[in-house]
């Protein structure tokens, strides 16, 4: 089945403790995306993949990072996490970046509290 | 520079009655037009699009929607409403060429009245 896993589902966290998200895709999809989901806003992307080792940043990239070393894996890093960073957060892949080969999959979320 | 205004944040519509989302683009270009769907705790999935030829799009779930390019506008309907369908719409655009990235509207939550 073709799918996007992001792990975990939840997560509560303190201020400044470094945590990984993973997000893994399944369809040998070359762009992959993280987003932000916040009330009012949308979503707002945060950082991108074109293909492996190839990063750029999105609208929102302060204070996350990300890797690429597989074409299926793209994580996502906060190494100092705030209390403005409480968001639910999604994976997403595709095919491509432009026209109609960006359908986007979408993992099921990370819902993560900075305390 | 592209973008999506969706109307309305939250929109009610009883059960059987005619549901419409409302979506206009702004794209310099040609756009690509995308609706997601969001079902309470899970990700977004494609309901819909729009690429090319038929300006009439049907997706799923008995959704479609119209690209008029004279009116800079996508909006989504569906003939009846049924309490499935409650969850979170997105519109989203792309130009069919060049280096823009998917561009999302801010959504709307359709809430289903019994």
């Amino acid at each position: 089945e073709a799918q996007v896993t992001q792990n975990p589902r939840y997560l509560i966290t303190v201020t400044g403790k470094k945590l990984t998200v993973t997000c893994s895709q399944n369809m040998n999809h070359e762009y992959m995306s993280w987003y932000r989901q916040d009330p009012g806003l949308g979503l707002r992307q945060i950082y991108y993949s074109m293909n492996v080792e190839v990063t750029d940043k999105g609208d929102v990239p302060e204070g996350y990072k990300v890797s690429r070393k597989e074409k299926r894996n793209f994580p996502l890093i906060l190494e100092s996490p705030s209390p403005n960073q409480t968001s639910l957060y999604f994976c997403a892949s595709s095919l491509a970046r432009t026209g109609d080969r960006n359908i986007q999959y979408f993992g099921a979320g990370t819902r993560l509290s900075v305390l | 520079a592209q973008s999506v205004t969706q109307l309305g944040s939250h929109v009610s519509v009883s059960e059987g009655a005619l549901v419409l989302l409302r979506c206009n683009y702004s794209s310099s270009v040609p756009p690509y037009l995308f609706w997601y769907v969001q079902y309470p705790n899970q990700g977004l999935q494609l309901l819909l699009k729009y690429t090319t030829g038929a300006t009439l799009v049907k997706g799923i779930n008995g959704f479609e929607a119209e690209f008029k390019k004279s009116e800079t506008s996508f909006h989504l309907t569906k003939p009846s409403a049924h309490m499935s369908d409650a969850a979170e719409y997105f519109c989203a655009v792309i130009s069919n060429f060049g280096n823009e990235k998917l561009t999302f509207g801010t959504g709307t939550r359709l809430t289903i009245i019994p």
